[in-house]
């Protein structure tokens, strides 16, 4: 089993919709979440953090975690031609001392005009 | 959040040669991380560079292929020695931000090695 576990995708959603973005993790200890954007030939940037359970919103931006499922979602409302992306599930985990950050594999997001 | 600097961009090498990629930060930073994204695949961690101290190499890295200095505490190097073409892909430089512990994490551009 995978550490962090994401579908693959594309995920091709209309502009204006609402994109939901999947990740489960292993590690049952885990602390931190995080959400990467990642366009294409470029470096991932940071767009939400999400520590307890329950939703964190950011804009248009809604982070879900669920420890006990260990599960954590992005939900990108309105979506834009420019939120077409790959999107990076991360998760610290119990091991080197809460320090290492595990990327799952990438979800790819297109929003079609 | 800091600004990092990372060089060569690109880099096309020969099989058998070495190459250092350089990281620069714009402020002092105690962890420093060495990522591989190769193609098509996320983000794997190489080590976890700290200043004054050995790097802590990830299961499956080792210092002899991947040797690390990191002199002060805003500039490190990765070398990726006896390149094969297996070692073609994007290695990125990042650090932690934020006080609770190494969790939040700016990178560089990357550096893109193709190895022929």
């Amino acid at each position: 089993q995978k550490e962090v576990e994401q579908n693959s995708g594309p995920l091709s959603v209309p502009e204006g919709a609402i994109a939901s973005l999947n990740c489960t993790y292993s590690d049952r200890g885990s602390q931190s979440f995080f959400w990467y954007r990642q366009y294409s030939g470029k470096s991932p940037e940071l767009i939400m953090s999400i520590y307890s359970n329950g939703d964190k919103e950011d804009g248009r931006f809604t982070a879900q975690l669920n420890k006990a499922s260990q599960y954590v979602s992005l939900l990108i409302r309105d979506s834009q031609p420019s939120d077409s992306a790959t999107y990076l599930c991360a998760v610290t985990g119990v091991t080197g001392g809460g320090n290492k950050l595990t990327f799952g594999t990438g979800t790819q997001l297109k929003v079609e005009l | 959040s800091a600004v990092i600097s990372q060089k060569p961009s690109r880099d096309i090498c020969q099989r058998g040669t070495s190459l250092t990629i350089q990281c620069q930060v714009d402020s002092q930073v105690t962890m420093m991380f060495w990522y591989r994204q190769q193609p098509g695949q996320s983000l794997t961690l190489i080590a976890t560079a700290n200043q004054g101290s050995e790097a802590t190499y990830e299961s499956g890295f080792v210092i002899d292929k991947f040797p690390i200095s990191r002199p002060n505490l805003t500039f490190s190097t990765l070398t990726v020695s006896n390149m094969s073409p297996e070692d073609s892909s994007i290695y990125l430089c990042s650090v932690a931000q934020g006080g609770s512990g190494a969790n939040v994490l700016t990178f560089g551009a990357g550096s893109r090695l193709t190895v022929l």
